[in-house]
């Protein structure tokens, strides 16, 4: 079965601290791997991940994907609070249509 | 551009009675999605568009049904709401394929049924 995990599931940190959040995954035909951030409504778009080894950065935040062992990290350096949020992992496998969700970890950031 | 909107933002519903959510979206995007999301969970495909006329079933399509008419609207319809469908349900669309393109979200309906 298809399946994507996140960890931790939730995570407090200080402000100017460091994080990385983990996703690993189980998904037939894998084609891509998306990382969201969900505030307090819909899931934003942070990164798209097809290729191992490449990393994608965006100002304080980047990524990187292994495709031999199956799992992505998301790091964020010097976090702010701002950066309070769950951050979703999604896996496309089969036909492009089929996304699998992780359950997303719960990151607090205190001031 | 709007982008992605819902509608309605919340809703309760009595088990057993029918709605439509709506979700439209004003970039010409071919592709379209609806999503629930579980408290605490990841998002689940419910049904999908690759175009007007064309829908296909996600992983979780039970107690729901799509259509896509136009290209900006794809409303999802429950018939016979149950408990197990309180959730909050989230629209996405994509120029192409999402696996090359960003997707798109709508803001959210929140749905409980009672």
């Amino acid at each position: 079965e298809d399946k994507v995990v996140q960890s931790p599931l939730s995570l407090v940190v200080h402000e100017g601290d460091t994080v990385t959040l983990n996703c690993s995954y189980e998904v037939t035909n894998f084609r891509s791997l998306l990382w969201y951030k969900q505030e307090k409504k819909a899931p934003t778009f942070l990164f798209m991940l097809t290729s191992s080894g490449i990393e994608k950065k965006s100002g304080r935040l980047s990524s990187i994907l292994d495709k031999k062992e199956l799992f992505s990290i998301l790091n964020i350096t010097a976090t702010q609070t701002g950066d309070s949020a769950i951050y979703l992992c999604a896996v496309e496998g089969t036909g492009g249509f089929k996304t699998i969700f992780g359950a997303g970890t719960r990151l607090f950031v205190k001031a | 551009n709007a982008g992605v909107t819902q509608t309605p933002k919340f809703r309760i519903l009595k088990i057993g009675q029918s709605m439509t959510l709506q979700c439209t979206q004003d970039m010409n995007h071919n592709y379209m999605y609806w999503y629930r999301q579980d408290p605490g969970m990841g998002l689940k495909l419910i049904y999908y568009s690759v175009g007007a006329g064309i829908t296909d079933k996600g992983e979780v399509p039970n107690g729901y049904n799509v259509s896509r008419s136009t290209t900006e609207d794809f409303p999802l319809r429950l018939e016979l709401a149950a408990p197990s469908q309180t959730s909050v349900y989230f629209c996405a669309s994509t120029l192409g394929q999402t696996y090359t393109d960003t997707q798109y979200f709508g803001p959210g309906t929140r749905l409980t049924v009672l």
